[in-house]
């Protein structure tokens, strides 16, 4: 099994301009969630899926954030417009029936 | 709503000393998962154990151990004789069971940042 996959590892850009985080979650796996980790906040839960329904988004910042998830094997988070305090690490993880939750390795995002 | 608690920021320890890490947990659950989780310099995190609620017994897993008290909503971590390779954050989560208004979801407590000298 290849664990959770994220994608990319590290992704620099601009203020304003969009970003897409992708995540491939484990097969078989019926929960998918984002977290952002900052030295600030720490680790936060930003939205969270059941069989690739959003349960629970009351963690996004705001409007500029977006997250879906098209079928069990596939998920984005986009950020449109981006800005500086958007930086930080963004997490996949998924987990089965909440038994148990695997992290992907993370892409830490930098806005300049 | 579940709140995770790490009262400790930072703990420094020389090799070979034992070291805790406490954590305390807030939950309106009756049964409830807590973990505990390792993110070494590289940045992964890391699993290292899953708590059932109903389970209270302490686990042991070679120079890792976990202490979890329900009466004191507690599930304290030691290492024993801690090694450099030790050092990293630890963070403390919690999640609820299947029929709990916290199902599927993971609470992190803020971590606590470990380093081992030699």
């Amino acid at each position: 099994d290849a664990g959770v996959i994220q994608s990319p590892r590290h992704e620099v850009t601009e203020m304003g301009q969009e970003v897409t985080l992708r995540c491939k979650p484990i097969s078989g796996h019926d929960y998918l969630f984002w977290y952002r980790q900052t030295m600030m906040r720490g680790l936060e839960l930003l939205i969270y899926f059941n069989n690739n329904v959003p349960i629970d988004d009351s963690g996004m910042p705001e409007d500029r954030f977006s997250a879906k998830m098209p079928n069990a094997s596939f998920s984005t988070l986009k950020i449109q417009p981006s800005e500086p305090r958007d930086s930080a690490v963004y997490f996949c993880a998924s987990s089965l029936a909440g038994h148990g939750y695997t992290f992907g390795s993370g892409t830490r995002l930098t806005v300049v | 709503a579940q709140k995770v608690t790490q009262a400790q920021t930072e703990i420094s320890v020389v090799e070979k000393e034992d070291v805790t890490l406490d954590c305390v947990y807030e939950t309106r659950d009756t049964t409830y998962y807590l973990f505990w989780y390792k993110q070494p310099p590289s940045g992964e995190l890391v699993f290292l154990i899953r708590r059932n609620s109903f389970d209270e017994q302490n686990e042991i897993s070679g120079r890792y151990s976990w202490n979890f008290r329900k009466s004191t909503s507690s599930f304290n971590f030691t290492i024993t004789a801690s090694q450099v390779v030790d050092s990293a954050v630890y963070f403390c989560a919690l999640s609820g069971l299947a029929g709990g208004t916290s199902y599927g979801k993971l609470t992190f407590g803020q971590g606590t940042i470990l380093t081992v000298h030699p």
